[in-house]
């Protein structure tokens, strides 16, 4: 029953490589996103979009490129992998209003070597 | 542009003690969420408590309070009977006015000692 599902867990590859991050959410919420958390911590939005649309993206290298298929899936695919992409990447899903708390996935730990 | 800031780095306390963590924020939008999250070693987010702008009282979830000062912009999150599990980060957070997103702080980094 897990409510924010995204896969894989860890993923280590080299510079250059294309990789994708598969987010689902079982909460019915209109809104998803994509976080990254740096070596010290912070979280910072990268994507969001509600309802299969976007509506943030936090000046993202165009290597980044999200994609919505339908409301509960939010997968993230990066090309040309660099050292500077090591990070957690975490997938995150809400309903659309102030009051709306966001629901996490796990996050996946991706390692560029 | 919102701002969500976090003073302590790190902070050590006995268990059973209660902890304070400190969050302040800063948005012109009257209406507002203040959230906080708690993530362990193991990497998770985890959902602990609420707090709309309009909210009359303070928010409690369990062991938790947020110790809301409104016109201080203040939010801080108070652990009652801390335990040895409750060593993690925590972050503070706000929802933009837009309610596109989370904005966060830094971080405190708690340690609870046996």
């Amino acid at each position: 029953d897990t409510a924010v599902s995204q896969t894989p867990k860890y993923l280590v590859t080299q510079m250059g490589n294309d990789k994708s991050i598969k987010c689902e959410q079982n909460l019915g919420h209109d809104t998803m996103y994509w976080y990254k958390q740096d070596s010290k911590k912070f979280l910072k939005i990268m994507f969001s979009y509600n309802n299969k649309e976007l509506i943030i993206n936090e000046t993202v290298p165009n290597r980044f490129s999200p994609k919505s298929p339908d409301k509960a899936h939010l997968n993230l695919h990066i090309n040309s992998l660099e050292l500077g992409d090591s990070a957690v990447y975490f997938c995150a899903s809400s309903l659309r209003d102030r009051q709306a708390e966001a629901f996490f996935g796990q996050g996946t730990r991706l390692t560029v070597v | 542009a919102q701002k969500i800031t976090q003073t302590q780095p790190g902070m050590f306390v006995q268990e059973k003690e209660a902890v304070t963590l400190d969050c302040t924020y800063d948005t012109s939008d009257p209406s507002y969420g203040l959230f906080w999250y708690k993530q362990p070693s193991s990497g998770e987010m985890i959902f602990l408590i609420y707090q709309g702008s309009y909210d009359q009282q303070n928010a409690t979830e369990g062991r938790y309070s947020l110790n809301f000062q409104k016109a201080r912009k203040s939010a801080n999150l108070v652990i009652s009977a801390s335990q040895l599990g409750d060593s993690a980060m925590y972050f503070c957070a706000m929802r933009d006015p837009g309610a596109q997103k989370l904005v966060f702080g830094q971080g405190t980094r708690l340690t609870i000692n046996p």
